[in-house]
């Protein structure tokens, strides 16, 4: 049973656009989310996190949004560039596990 | 220099076969963890460590094995390969202090044939 969703496996926008990228969570236990960017040949990287006492945390030009009552995250980036083109993995966690429940990835894809 | 590294970064073996991937890190962290990334299932937890004596099961341990050698290394074993193994492979480490931001080696791609 996926804990965390990501229902859309791609997304493509213009450069200098607004990307939103989704993730939804079925465990009501869960803290803590992160959001990890992954180019091809590489591992993931973290990119922006967010605790379950906060609705939105600010990072540049990356924004993490919130809603518990939804069980909903979105990663916003704005403007979008060529070089945010990879694959979005949102995360999350329960904070009695320490452990890291990743969802399916969106293939964000920037076009000029 | 990458402060995770995994060897082998590509690997084809047989039905059978043992196999080892290799982690090694640099930056000092406490916690160390295996994952495999399979088309559509995003990255599922195979074991972690957090400290050499400390060693436990993730979501999807049967058939894999792991060994913390040090701090610094661990190492993942497939005692008797099968296909469905066949998958992106890495390791990760995270610092006790912040334990959700992960640092992943850049992956060991295995094919079981």
């Amino acid at each position: 049973d996926q804990q965390v969703k990501q229902n859309s496996p791609s997304l493509s926008v213009q450069e200098g656009r607004i990307s939103i990228l989704n993730c939804d969570y079925t465990n009501s236990m869960f803290d803590y989310f992160l959001w990890y960017k992954k180019y091809p040949a590489e591992g993931p990287t973290f990119l922006i996190s967010i605790s379950s006492i906060k609705d939105k945390n600010e990072d540049g030009r990356f924004t993490v949004f919130l809603n518990k009552s939804a069980k909903h995250l979105s990663l916003h980036i704005v403007p979008s560039q060529p070089g945010d083109s990879a694959v979005y993995f949102c995360a999350a966690s329960a904070g009695n596990t320490d452990k890291l429940i990743f969802g399916t990835g969106t293939r964000l894809q920037v076009f000029p | 220099d990458a402060d995770v590294t995994q060897t082998p970064r590509n690997r084809i073996t047989k039905t059978g076969k043992r196999i080892m991937l290799e982690c090694s890190q640099t930056k000092g962290h406490d916690r160390m963890y295996w994952y495999r990334q399979d088309p559509g299932l995003g990255l599922r937890l195979i074991y972690y460590s957090f400290d050499v004596k400390d060693i436990n099961k993730g979501e999807i341990s049967d058939g894999y094995s792991v060994s913390r050698q040090a701090q610094a290394k661990f190492s993942l074993s497939l005692e008797s390969a099968i296909p469905n193994q066949t998958a992106l492979y890495f390791c990760a480490t995270s610092s006790d202090s912040s334990a959700y931001e992960q640092y992943f080696g850049p992956g060991t791609r295995l094919t079981v044939t």
